[in-house]
């Protein structure tokens, strides 16, 4: 079985300074990790994901996460926020092993972007 | 290409009832995914399926049930709704499932008085 920890349910910020959303997980097998931004009254869309590879992964809407396997974490940053960043992150990690395991998701962080 | 589409957008239903709730996934997608959303559990796996057939279930009572059609589309059904089943369902779905990115609806959502 998988886990998530959102470390913070909410983060305020102010806009164009950076901001960095922490995620740390635990599984006792392989997983690919993701990261979803959610808009009120919208579903969840994807910025990035992990699979393998290159440990910095890149996103969209200028979003980033670094995939930490000693410290089983994947924290998403971004240099300079917006307004239109206001919204809710998800992380979520799913088994890499194969199989039809569903996404077992965080808690979320509100991030909250103060002019 | 159109998105995944979940219909109906809002329900209202009273305690004891019965709810079928439809999604369209994405053309050439056959894994569709299921989640309930609620700000006391979050978001939670209900159940997935690929070909019509069920591969996976997540922790919820036998209440809640999907099916899916030869032509990708699902639905859910929740029987004899209780409060706590208010909530956003959400639907996903991807090409194969496993690793591959899940496209998500807007969700439907219930609320049980």
């Amino acid at each position: 079985a998988q886990s998530v920890t959102q470390l913070d349910s909410q983060v305020p910020v102010f806009e164009e300074a950076p901001v960095e959303l922490r995620c740390n997980y635990s599984s006792s097998v392989s997983v690919y990790l993701f990261w979803y931004v959610q808009y009120p009254n919208q579903g969840l869309q994807l910025l990035l994901k992990y699979l393998s590879g290159s440990t910095l992964v890149k996103g969209i809407n200028g979003f980033e996460a670094e995939f930490n396997k000693s410290q089983t974490s994947f924290h998403l940053r971004k240099p300079s926020v917006h307004i239109s960043d206001t919204a809710e992150y998800f992380c979520a990690v799913s088994p890499s092993g194969g199989g039809a395991d569903g996404l077992t998701f965080g808690k979320g962080t509100h991030l909250i972007i103060q002019p | 290409k159109a998105g995944v589409t979940q219909t109906p957008r809002y329900l209202i239903k009273t305690r004891g009832q019965q709810v079928t709730l439809s999604c369209s996934p994405i053309s050439g997608h056959r894994s569709v995914s299921w989640y309930q959303q609620t700000p006391g559990q979050g978001l939670q796996f209900l159940f997935e399926y690929f070909s019509e057939t069920q591969r996976n279930k997540g922790n919820f009572p036998g209440r809640f049930s999907g099916r899916q059609f030869s032509n990708s589309r699902s639905e859910m059904n929740v029987s004899t709704l209780e409060l706590g089943d208010s909530a956003l369902y959400l639907c996903a779905s991807s090409l194969i499932g496993q690793g591959a990115e899940q496209y998500f609806g807007p969700g439907t959502r219930l609320t049980v008085t």
